[in-house]
C-alpha cells in the first residue's frame, strides 16, 4: 500500500497569504489528523476529521482550517499567514475503529511551510 | 500536556542494543503506550505499541513494567540509521479522541560507529 502523501512538500509564502495543503490518507483510512512542528512548540495537534467531521481540534487560531472529502483526502487552509506559521506541517491516517492497531496513527512527510 | 517522561538525549554504540526509557505514572487502564521515531525532518515513524504485555515486531521491543508506569523500547542491535528523535506516547482506545497524539520533547539517540 502506497502511505500518507502531502502536497506540496515545500512551500514559500508571504505574510498576509493564504495557503492549502493536502494530504491523501492510506487507502481505506477514514481518519485524518494534522500536525504543526517547529523547533520551538515541537510537534502540536491541529485538528482531526473523520468522515468528512471535525473530530478534534487543538489550540490553534482561528486562522488555521480544514476539511475532509467523501474520498477521505484533506486539506488544511492558513488564512493570513503570520511569520511564525513557518513550520512542517505533518498528517497523520489511521483506519479508526475500535481496538488499538487500527487506530495507530502513519505520517505523511510533511509540508515545509516558509512564511517571509 | 504530554503524560510521559523521557531523557532528553541518549548514546549507543552501533551495534549494541538501545534501550530507551519512558515514565508514564499517570497511565490508566485504558490507555495504550506507543513508539514514534522521527529521523531528520521527516514524518514521525510508528515503531511499536502496548498495552500492558510486552511485545515485539521487526524493528522493536517494547517492555512495560507490571504495574504500566513505566516501559523501556529496546533496538536489539541499532545502526547509524537509528539515530533519530523517539518519542513515547500514550494514548486512550476506543474514544473519540483517538486521534490526537500529545507529543513530549523525546528522546534523541544518537548511534556512534
Amino acid at each position: 500500500k502506497a502511505g500518507v502523501t502531502q502536497t506540496p512538500r515545500y512551500l514559500i509564502k508571504t505574510r498576509g497569504q493564504q495557503v492549502t495543503l493536502s494530504c491523501s490518507p492510506i487507502s481505506g483510512h477514514r481518519s485524518v489528523s494534522w500536525y504543526q512542528q517547529t523547533p520551538g512548540q515541537g510537534l502540536q495537534f491541529l485538528f482531526e476529521y473523520f468522515s468528512e467531521t471535525q473530530r478534534n481540534k487543538g489550540n490553534f487560531p482561528g486562522r488555521f482550517s480544514g476539511r475532509q472529502f467523501s474520498n477521505s483526502r484533506s486539506e488544511m487552509n492558513v488564512s493570513t499567514l503570520e511569520l511564525g506559521d513557518s513550520a512542517l506541517y505533518l498528517c497523520a491516517s489511521s483506519l479508526w475503529a475500535a481496538g488499538g492497531t487500527q487506530e495507530t496513527q502513519y505520517f505523511g512527510p510533511g509540508t515545509r511551510l516558509l512564511v517571509l | 500536556d504530554a503524560k510521559t517522561t523521557q531523557p532528553p538525549s541518549m548514546d549507543c554504540a552501533e551495534g549494541r542494543a538501545a534501550n530507551l526509557p519512558c515514565n508514564h505514572s499517570t497511565i490508566s487502564g485504558n490507555e495504550y503506550v506507543y513508539w514514534y521515531r522521527q529521523i531528520h525532518s521527516q514524518g514521525p515513524q510508528y515503531i511499536i505499541h502496548g498495552l500492558k504485555n510486552n511485545e515485539t515486531n521487526e524493528m522493536a521491543s517494547l517492555i512495560i513494567t507490571e504495574d504500566r508506569k513505566s516501559s523501556t523500547l529496546i533496538l536489539p542491535h541499532a545502526t547509524l540509521r537509528d539515530t533519530a528523535v523517539y518519542y513515547c506516547i500514550v494514548r486512550e482506545r476506543g474514544s473519540s479522541n483517538t486521534g490526537k497524539l500529545i507529543f513530549g520533547q523525546g528522546t534523541t539517540l544518537q548511534v556512534k560507529p
